[in-house]
């Protein structure tokens, strides 16, 4: 079946610092991807999505790239903060009309 | 403000006492769906419904209904909870088909003894 994945489970780094979170996927026909976050006892939070016919888009402190050629997604968060503590997970479009999640990426800022 | 509603938050249950889990959207979006939520697993999906009397099932269906009588509403019914049931489960919407942006509810959180 389908998959994505996460490339590691935790992720520790110091406020101010930048963060960057891996994403696999197994389809070459997906052509939607989403960043979400999610703060423990609450649902998935939109970050910042991306479309196959672009390698990167940027938001406000949040950069996602797209590497079609391996099929791999990473979200890069700039100047990390205590409020980015949180659980990051990709989704991935497959044509069938649903997603595929990955596991999520457990993110530790160090005050 | 545009949310995705879901109730309850938490959920104690007994094996065969049938439940709904209700969800409720207010932003006139047409594709809605459930997702389970497992220690370790990605979100799965359990069924999905691109417009008002239109659902499908997603990945893990057995055991679960659900119905689209309206725009704005898609409840996950469990006729027959059974211990393995138990899981965070989480409603979304987007705004058309399944290729956009997906919004979640705050989850429901179910135990079923």
């Amino acid at each position: 079946g389908e998959s994505v994945g996460l490339h590691l489970p935790t992720l520790s780094v110091q406020e101010g610092d930048n963060s960057i979170i891996n994403c696999a996927y197994s389809n070459s026909a997906s052509d939607y991807f989403i960043w979400y976050k999610q703060e423990s006892g609450k649902g998935p939070q939109f970050i910042i999505d991306i479309r196959s016919n672009m390698d990167k888009r940027q938001g406000q402190r949040v950069t996602v790239l797209l590497n079609k050629t391996v099929k791999h997604l990473s979200l890069q968060i700039a100047a990390t903060q205590p409020g980015d503590s949180a659980v990051y997970f990709c989704a991935a479009y497959f044509t069938g009309n649903q997603f595929y999640f990955g596991t999520g990426t457990s993110l530790t800022v160090i005050p | 403000e545009a949310q995705v509603t879901q109730n309850p938050r938490y959920l104690i249950t007994v094996t065969g006492k049938k439940l709904t889990v209700t969800c409720s959207q207010n932003m006139n979006h047409e594709y809605m769906s459930w997702y389970r939520q497992d220690p370790g697993l990605g979100l799965r999906q359990i069924y999905y419904s691109m417009n008002v009397e239109v659902t499908d099932k997603g990945d893990v269906p057995e055991g679960y209904k659900v119905s689209r009588k309206e725009k704005r509403n898609f409840p996950l019914i469990l006729e027959s909870p059974s211990p393995n049931q138990t899981s965070l489960y989480f409603c979304a919407s987007s705004l058309n088909r399944g290729n956009e942006k997906l919004f979640f509810g705050s989850g429901t959180q179910l135990s079923v003894l």
